[in-house]
């Protein structure tokens, strides 16, 4: 059973440019979550997404987007960026939304810092 | 809605001494709560999960919590705290319908543990 690996770990941007970060879900799960943890803060929820449609969005502005392809691994997808994007970007995957209580596994998360 | 409130973002224990990290709720459904532990550049390990089972809940690493309706709360305990217990907790309550992909996290507790 593999686990949910992200990359890149770390990246530095621009502001003003573009990022894709990419998710890849554990196996047999369907459903992928992402979330920003800016430094000493509690992680925040962007958005979900199952079966390759998103299922959900925190509040977060448009210029967050994401995919999830048929294998169900997943892209978050910035534009714009602004210094305050600088944070933590973990990804979670569960089954089916997490229904039932089944839980959600984490990735080591990748780095973003935009200067 | 749901919320999240963890009480005193550091408790420092010594080793040997008891854990006590203090988490309460709001959600205007019957809730599944959690606690998540992260350790430095890494991301989120599942500790313990609670869904309407059993109120104590016992997880990984010698850790349990106390689902305490009344109370709104979800402590989490560790009878007797080791030094590679340092690191920042993290109590979360899912979203709607139990979708544990979508969780909504508390500011987190750091803990340091002294020899």
């Amino acid at each position: 059973e593999t686990g949910v690996t992200q990359s890149p770990t770390h990246l530095i941007k621009t502001r003003g440019q573009q990022v894709t970060l990419r998710c890849s879900s554990q196996s047999g799960h369907n459903t992928v979550s992402w979330y920003q943890q800016a430094l000493g803060q509690g992680p925040q929820f962007i958005f979900q997404y199952y079966r390759e449609e998103e299922n959900g969005r925190g509040n977060f502005p448009p210029r967050f987007s994401g995919l999830q392809f048929p294998n169900y691994s997943s892209e978050l997808n910035v534009n714009a960026l602004e210094l305050d994007d600088s944070a933590l970007y973990l990804c979670a995957s569960s089954l089916d939304g997490g229904p039932g209580g089944t839980e959600a596994f984490f990735g080591q998360g990748t780095r973003l810092t935009v200067v | 809605a749901q919320s999240v409130t963890q009480l005193g973002s550091h408790v420092s224990v010594s080793e040997g001494a008891l854990v006590l990290l203090r988490c309460n709720y709001s959600s205007s459904v019957p809730p599944y709560l959690f606690w998540y532990v992260q350790y430095p550049n890494q991301g989120l390990q599942l500790l313990l999960k609670y869904t309407s089972a059993a109120t104590l809940v016992k997880g990984i690493n010698g850790f349990e919590a106390e689902f305490k309706k009344s109370e709104t709360s979800f402590h989490l305990t560790k009878p007797s705290a080791h030094m590679s217990d340092a690191a920042e907790y993290f109590c979360a309550v899912s979203g709607p319908r139990g979708n544990t992909g979508k969780l909504i996290f508390g500011q987190g507790t750091t803990l340091q543990v002294k020899p």
